[in-house]
């Protein structure tokens, strides 16, 4: 299966409000993770990304945290705006596969009401 | 600079049926992959090329062979479509030391 999951398929927030979205991991081998934003009918769009000798990354109105401890990662939205609406997906790069590919979530559909 | 692009955006093919699909990118990046989409679903790896002149088989392989034609080119060829392989098909690239994926804009299949 997956090792790397969302707990929300869908978030719903009001406009203004911080979002955040959740990601699991369970490869102790990851040692990059990113954040991407996908609009309907476009491909993903890079937002943010962190390694693993960090806990938190900053970016204009996005942060990602990371927790090892228990594998764990966040993409908190700051400000929500209409155009924040799209699906979120997390994703690892898995050393243990020998290959130099990302590995996706499921994603997550962030639904902005005014 | 138009990043990473794909060609057909759409395509309806019959069972059976072969196509090729094409990915361009004029980043000057080394690494290739293809990834497709289906509903609820994220990513998953078709094959990479690490480089020019080398390919790998990703997590879904099967029914699917690529070819790295250059540096720029990256194309992925069905030869006998299935109905399974409706979904929507992501060319992507990055540098040889950077996992950020720049993605195509992709290419919506749909096999009858």
């Amino acid at each position: 299966g997956e090792s790397v999951g969302l707990h929300l398929p869908t978030l719903s927030v009001q406009e203004g409000d911080n979002s955040i979205i959740n990601c699991a991991y369970s490869n102790s081998a990851s040692d990059y993770f990113i954040w991407y934003k996908q609009e309907s009918g476009k491909g993903p769009q890079f937002i943010i990304d962190i390694r693993s000798n960090m806990d938190k990354r900053q970016g204009q109105r996005v942060t990602v945290l990371l927790n090892k401890t228990v594998k764990h990662l966040s993409l908190q939205i700051a400000a929500t705006q209409p155009g924040d609406s799209a699906v979120y997906f997390c994703a690892e790069n898995r050393k243990d596969t020998g290959r130099r590919a990302l590995t996706f979530g499921s994603g997550t559909r962030l639904q902005v009401q005014p | 600079n138009a990043g990473v692009t794909q060609t057909p955006k759409f395509q309806v093919l019959k069972t059976g049926q072969s196509m090729t699909l094409q990915c361009a990118q004029d980043m000057n990046h080394n690494s290739m992959y293809w990834y497709r989409q289906d509903p609820g679903m994220g990513l998953r790896l078709i094959y990479y090329s690490a480089s020019e002149g080398t390919t790998d088989k990703g997590e879904v392989p099967n029914g699917y062979n690529v070819s790295r034609l250059n540096k720029r080119e990256f194309s992925l060829r069905l030869e006998s479509a299935a109905p399974s392989q409706t979904s929507v098909y992501f060319c992507a690239t990055t540098t040889e030391y950077n996992e950020k994926l720049f993605f195509g804009s992709g290419t919506q299949l749909s096999v009858l």
